[in-house]
């Protein structure tokens, strides 16, 4: 069975400061890696994914995440966040060629002027 | 990405009745999911939902409880049964990957979208 920690359930920072929101799983197979993003009063959109290839994906709002399958980590990072970044930040894991999710605690990042 | 819409988007309900929450897909997939996220917790998966065939439940969750309908392609619903406090949640349904092009509804995807959820408030 797959499972995800999140350690920080809630990461403060300033604006234009850079932020790292951290994700490691277990599993015993291979895996697809997903970062997911719920604003305020609203869905679940997928920021990021990772299933094959380059270990390092990017979003098309700045964020990035690297796969350390050492470290058996998926860390979110963008180097200079804004206000509107403010939002629940959930990390999920899935086996390879499957597609039942396996969620994280989220992290809430709080982003102030 | 797919186009996932749910109603209602919220509804507020008395203890003991239930309540059926639909979801509909802009292209066919041959799974969908339920997930059910508490308040300030994170998202838990209820069920997965085949075209033609019984709901697969996940440990803690009953059909009794939580009976859902599949009855093509691009529909499904969940009904929350005998409402307690504690089933007011947010109610998600997702499934893979689509770009609304007409592909094979059986190949593998990759990716869960999301629809927008059902706030639900039980007193």
């Amino acid at each position: 069975a797959q499972s995800v920690t999140q350690l920080d359930s809630q990461v403060p920072v300033f604006e234009e400061a850079p932020v790292e929101l951290r994700c490691n799983y277990s599993s015993s197979v291979s895996v697809y890696l997903f970062w997911y993003v719920q604003y305020p009063n609203q869905g679940l959109q997928l920021l990021l994914k990772y299933l094959s290839g380059s270990t390092l994906v990017e979003s098309i709002n700045g964020f990035e995440a690297e796969f350390n399958k050492s470290q058996t980590s998926f860390h979110l990072r963008k180097p200079s966040v804004h206000i509107s970044d403010t939002a629940e930040y959930f990390c999920a894991v899935t086996p390879a060629g499957f597609q039942k999710l396996v969620f994280g605690t989220g992290t809430r990042l709080l982003v102030s002027p | 990405s797919a186009v996932i819409s749910q109603k209602p988007s919220r509804d507020i309900c008395q203890r003991g009745t239930s309540l059926t929450i639909q979801c509909q897909v802009d292209s066919q997939v041959t799974m969908m999911f339920w997930y059910r996220q508490q308040p300030g917790q994170s998202l838990t998966l209820i069920a997965t939902a085949n075209q033609g065939s019984e709901a697969t439940y996940e440990s803690g969750f009953v059909i009794d409880k939580f009976p859902i309908s599949r009855p093509n392609l691009t529909f499904s619903t969940l009904t929350v049964s005998n409402m307690s406090p504690e089933d007011s949640s947010i109610y998600l349904c997702s499934a893979p990957r689509t770009s609304g092009r007409h592909g094979p509804p059986h190949s593998l995807a990759d990716t869960q979208y999301f629809g927008p959820g059902t706030r639900l408030t039980v007193l």
